[in-house]
């Protein structure tokens, strides 16, 4: 069975940064991109991050486009966003998901809330 | 890049069938037979419904069933049920981006 735990949740001040992580288990992790989706107070979803297998090809959205950086590890089966300067409007709820072909996600992790305030 | 235009919201009875709708453009959902639906309860791990426009997952219902015509993507779900009282989110490849775009969500009512 395919499980995605999210952690790292927390409130943060802007400007701050925060590691997000989420473990992965019931398939061969080193094998599928990953991505992170978030979905902020009252909106819809938003693609945030997306990560090849191997590692070694990365995309962001505009928005968060060079404050965070997504990674993997593989041997350990864990993927993480690294958020830094943060901001108020990147206060959401950031769900681990699986990728698959066609810029789709097929598994999803139950998501872990960030708060950004002062 | 520009989210998939949902309605807001719907509403159907138990038994009855309703369908939501999601509009793209010729870069998107026109384009591609790449368009997945979600289901997602406040809390909870979304949920795919479609993909690949009309082909379900094993283990999700035959009342939800997907279909596309030109830039518009629809989801069909029959004989209401009160636990299909949810979000639903569409998304779409898109060649206006490396990530892919949603749809703004549509959050169906059971009356």
């Amino acid at each position: 069975e395919v499980q995605l735990l999210e952690s790292g949740e927390d409130l943060v001040q802007p400007g701050g940064s925060l590691r997000l992580s989420c473990a992965a288990s019931g398939f061969t992790f080193s094998t599928y991109a990953m991505s992170w989706v978030r979905q902020a107070p009252g909106t819809g979803l938003e693609w945030v991050s997306v990560i090849s297998g191997s590692g070694g090809t990365t995309y962001y959205a505009d928005s968060v486009k060079g404050r965070f950086t997504i990674s993997r590890d593989n041997s350990k089966n864990t993927l993480y966003l690294q958020m830094n300067s943060l901001r108020v409007e990147d206060t959401a709820v950031y769900y681990c998901a699986r990728r698959v072909q066609g810029q789709r996600a097929d598994y999803w992790g139950q998501g872990t809330l960030v708060t950004v305030s002062s | 890049q520009s989210a998939l235009t949902q309605p807001a919201s719907v509403s159907g009875s138990p038994g009855q069938s309703i369908t939501i709708s999601c509009t793209g453009t010729s870069s998107d959902v026109g384009a591609y037979n790449y368009v997945s639906w979600y289901q997602h309860y406040p809390g909870k791990a979304p949920k795919v419904m479609i993909y690949e426009v009309s082909n379900r997952p094993s283990g999700v219902s035959n009342r939800f069933s997907g279909s596309k015509s030109g830039n518009t993507a629809s989801l069909t779900i029959s004989g209401l049920q009160a636990e299909d009282e949810a979000d639903y989110y569409c998304s779409s490849y898109t060649s206006s981006s490396t990530l892919g775009v949603f749809g703004g969500g549509t959050k169906l009512t059971v009356l």
